[in-house]
């Protein structure tokens, strides 16, 4: 089975910019999950998707959004970037998004400058 | 709210050492509770879990067992190698009331493990 993907894997952004990060989970799961990784802060849970509907969000400004497609493909946007959004974007992917085991996709490094 | 919290690192051993990263957690249910690995350049990868109080999970020689009354967590491996340097994180995933909880796991600082020949 195949895993967790994400594109793009690079990306280099200005400040002001936005930018979209892609996500394509393990077939057969329906909850996305994303998650920012900082040396500072860790990991941070974003948001969580799961058929279409945002069930979940951590606390990140109105900036950070995100959607998921019917094939539970999922995206997430960040608008008006900020030096500080610089992070490894990661997503992850469960059948039911509750109490199981999230699988993880390499990620995608964001460098705002 | 849930936290994790993890000894500080980093960790550094010679191989064949014995491995020991605390993990002790706070949370308002009944967590599932799981450890992580992450090599350079990569994303997170299971090591193990384990769902309720007493059980042990175990994959690679790592092992931890879900201690309720200690609310902990802790990884222990019985014989590095130099391949199993990593950051590793324990995370927790609650079952928290309103919606809290889904597709949330909360994770702790991570602990750099370098081992050396």
């Amino acid at each position: 089975k195949a895993g967790v993907t994400q594109t793009p894997r690079y990306l280099i952004k200005t400040r002001g910019q936005q930018v979209t990060l892609s996500c394509s989970p393990i077939s057969g799961h329906r909850s996305v999950s994303w998650y920012q990784q900082t040396p500072g802060q860790g990991l941070q849970f974003l948001f969580e998707y799961f058929s279409e509907t945002q069930r979940n969000k951590g606390n990140f400004p109105g900036r950070f959004s995100g959607r998921q497609f019917s094939n539970s493909r999922s995206e997430m946007n960040v608008s008006t970037l900020e030096l500080g959004d610089s992070a490894l974007y990661l997503c992850a992917s469960s059948l039911q998004g509750f109490q199981e085991t999230q699988y993880f996709g390499p990620g995608t490094r964001l460098l705002v400058l | 709210g849930n936290s994790v919290t993890q000894m500080e690192g980093p960790v550094t051993l010679s191989e064949e050492a014995f491995l020991t990263i605390n993990c002790t957690y706070t949370a308002t249910g009944y967590p599932s509770l799981f450890w992580y690995v992450q090599y350079p350049g990569e994303g997170l990868q299971l090591l193990l879990k384990a769902t309720k109080a007493d059980d042990k999970g175990s994959n690679k020689g790592f092992e931890a067992t879900y201690r309720k009354e200690t609310t902990s967590f802790h990884l222990e491996k019985g014989s590095v190698q130099v391949s199993d340097s990593a950051v590793y994180f324990c995370a927790l995933s609650d079952q928290g009331a309103g919606g809290t909880s889904y597709g949330k796991l909360t994770f702790g600082q991570g602990t750099i493990l370098t081992v050396h020949p």
